[in-house]
């Protein structure tokens, strides 16, 4: 099984621009997260997922948004990226009940 | 709305020293869980704790939840350089359970050979 894997590894965007990055997982997670991660900071909930269809808004979601039309993919939109979306964002996946989160190895994204 | 808070925010301690991070929330939690992040990588889960007063070891390491459930904490003993990163705790944004977890702050942990 290869877990949560997320692409791109890094990516520098200019401002204004779109971008996905992408999330897989294989572990039949039914529940899957988005959380970006400041410098030195915690993790914050941007959109979820729990179940193929059904999303919802995290603790940051502006200027995102997701689809799930697989239960294997999570993918998390930028349309117009700003200075502020520089982080480092993580996928991760749960399977119900479990409490316990798998997270990707992350994106490192930043916007100039 | 909800806050889980961590102290401290850093610590530095030598080689052998003991270590302990505490985590506070502002509600009741169901279950509360740990993680490890190393520098540069993701974060890694390490337990779970879901009854009062609950307390688990895993090797050097001792996680325990308040009586309340409000609280809990990791407590390291005689730490290692392989113990360096930041340790979050995280739980359920409400008491009947959700599927939004809250992260804690984290405490970044430092240790010098």
């Amino acid at each position: 099984n290869a877990g949560v894997t997320q692409t791109p590894k890094f990516r520098i965007l200019k401002i204004g621009q779109s971008m996905t990055l992408q999330c897989t997982q294989d572990m039949n997670h039914n529940y899957m997260y988005w959380y970006r991660q400041d410098p030195g900071m915690g993790l914050k909930l941007i959109y979820y997922s729990v179940g193929a269809g059904i999303t919802d808004k995290g603790e940051v979601p502006n200027g995102y948004n997701v689809s799930r039309s697989t239960t294997e993919d999570f993918p998390l939109r930028l349309e117009l990226a700003a200075p502020s979306q520089t982080s480092v964002y993580f996928c991760a996946g749960e399977n119900s009940g479990a409490n316990v989160l798998t997270f990707g190895a992350g994106s490192r994204l930043t916007v100039l | 709305g909800q806050q889980v808070m961590q102290i401290p925010q850093y610590q530095h301690v030598q080689e052998g020293e003991d270590f302990t991070t505490y985590c506070n929330s502002s509600t009741t939690l169901s279950n509360i869980q740990w993680y490890k992040q190393r520098p540069g990588g993701h974060p890694v889960f390490l337990i779970q704790l879901v009854k009062s007063g609950e307390v688990k070891k895993q090797k050097r390491l001792t996680f325990q939840f308040g009586e309340a459930k409000k609280n809990s904490s990791l407590h390291i003993t005689a730490t290692q350089t392989t113990d360096v990163g930041t340790y979050f705790c995280a739980g359920p944004g409400t008491t009947s359970g959700t599927y939004k977890y809250i992260f804690g702050t984290g405490t970044r942990l430092k240790v010098l050979a």
